[in-house]
């Protein structure tokens, strides 16, 4: 069973539409992260929950609205996307209980146009 | 705020090559350390961790220190096979336990 996954994989969309990318994991963790990786590979974290609360919110725009309807799910939804939004985006999870090792999902392909 | 940074940025070695691959950070109140491997058009393997009281973790081929007096974690890989070549990347985690990540180190193991 997949640890930490992640909906959909790829997705192509324009320019001012809205798109959300679901996570989910079934680890029992505690804490949940949204890392936005670039063109260039860099992995930067955008949002990290801890039992459905927000603890950490970097500089990201607000089109970017995280949802965790429970401990087990962190969705991101992007308002009106933009074409420097195209990335890749990764899901993850980890808990105190595991040392703090962070899982992470197989990342969704985000293609604007 | 952490910073991390990996050099080399890329690596290209023949099979069967001991190599080191370097990772430092600018926070020595580091909680733990994390190496991974991201394959092309994948996510990324947890490799080893280093909690901040441990000074090495072994896995197989693999040999991770971790030295918070000097900002620096190294990642051993012992006789490199092509099946290793990857992109690695070492992660910091801090007070806020939230992992940052440096750039990575692209290797190419050549048969």
């Amino acid at each position: 069973d997949t640890a930490v996954s992640q909906t959909p994989k790829y997705l192509v969309t324009q320019m001012g539409n809205d798109k959300s990318i679901k996570c989910e994991q079934n680890l029992g963790h505690d804490t949940m992260y949204w890392y936005k990786q670039d063109s260039k590979k860099f992995l930067k974290i955008m949002f990290s929950y801890n039992n459905k609360e927000l603890i950490i919110n970097e500089t990201v725009p607000n089109r970017f609205s995280p949802k965790s309807p429970d401990k087990a799910h962190l969705n991101l939804h992007i308002n009106s996307l933009e074409l420097g939004d195209s990335a890749v985006y990764f899901c993850a999870s980890s808990s105190p209980g595991t040392g703090n090792t962070i899982y992470f999902g197989e990342g969704s392909w985000l293609t604007v146009v | 705020k952490q910073e991390v940074t990996q050099i080399p940025a890329a690596l290209s070695v023949p099979e069967g090559e001991n190599l080191v691959l370097n990772c430092s950070f600018t926070d020595s109140a580091i909680y733990n350390l994390q190496w991974f491997r991201q394959d092309p058009g994948k996510g990324l393997t947890s490799l080893l961790l280093i909690q901040s009281s441990q000074r090495e973790q072994t896995s197989g081929r693999l040999n991770a220190s971790l030295d918070k007096s000097s900002g620096r974690s190294t990642l051993y890989i012992a006789a490199s096979q092509p099946g290793d070549s990857a992109t690695y990347l070492c992660a910091g985690s801090g007070g806020s336990y939230i992992p940052t990540f440096g750039r990575g180190t692209s290797l190419i193991v050549h048969p």
